[in-house]
């Protein structure tokens, strides 16, 4: 069963940001939080991953709450390119399987 | 530097025919893991297997599924006797190895999506 919560679909306008949220209240000390996207009948994509702190990369922020029960992705800038539905995953540090839940869609309105 | 090969892309089977599913791992990757997504879900995993052992097979079914990785070729998932209910996209990942730090991000193959009929 998949250890996060996340709301099955959102929307957002091009060229704005969007704020993905998920919750993983039962998360331990060594998971690290990695999110993953999927494009429209294409295999998942590794888009970032944190333990503590917040990350930036070229194509997310990922910015995980101080008591690590919650996270967000940022996508700062959304284009049409980045409706997909987006997976977030608890991943223990010494686990190679990675447990999915149903992500959320994201539709990016012209 | 390809990344993770699967074919056929997609793969349409009668009830009780067999169906192959191969997947060639990145260049220099020696593990793979398989993965089965039903329409509208997350991925389910089903095996991993580095070249010429199954480490792990606790999410594949018992019966009519089987998977291998040869030391040479890519690694093939076996479903014999389809029904229906085996229609869903199947996905391969790889990795280098079995010491991977623990944000290590997986890349994946494009998938096959089976059909049964």
């Amino acid at each position: 069963d998949a250890k996060t919560t996340q709301p099955n679909s959102m929307e957002s306008n091009e060229e704005e940001p969007v704020h993905l949220p998920c919750n993983h209240s039962t998360i331990s000390g060594t998971d690290y939080i990695h999110w993953y996207r999927q494009l429209p009948s294409q295999g998942p994509e590794y888009v970032i991953h944190g333990l503590t702190s917040n990350v930036n990369n070229r194509m997310a922020s990922l910015a995980i709450a101080e008591d690590r029960k919650s996270s967000t992705l940022i996508l700062h800038r959304a284009t049409l390119r980045d409706a997909a539905v987006y997976y977030c995953i608890l991943r223990d540090a010494g686990n190679y399987q990675l447990i999915w839940g149903a992500g959320t869609k994201l539709i990016i309105k012209p | 530097n390809a990344g993770v090969m699967q074919n056929p892309r997609h793969l349409v089977r009668r009830r009780g025919q067999e169906a192959r599913l191969r997947c060639s791992p990145m260049k220099g990757h020696s593990h793979v893991y398989w993965y089965r997504q039903l329409p509208e879900e997350g991925l389910k995993f089903m095996v991993y297997l580095q070249k010429e052992n199954i480490i792990d097979e606790s999410g594949m079914p018992k019966e009519r599924f089987s998977a291998e990785f040869p030391k040479e070729g890519p690694s093939i998932l076996r479903i014999q006797q389809v029904v229906r209910g085996d229609s869903a996209a199947y996905f391969c990942a790889s990795s280098p190895s079995d010491r991977l730090p623990p944000g290590y991000g997986y890349t994946f193959g494009s998938g096959t999506r089976l059909t049964v009929v």
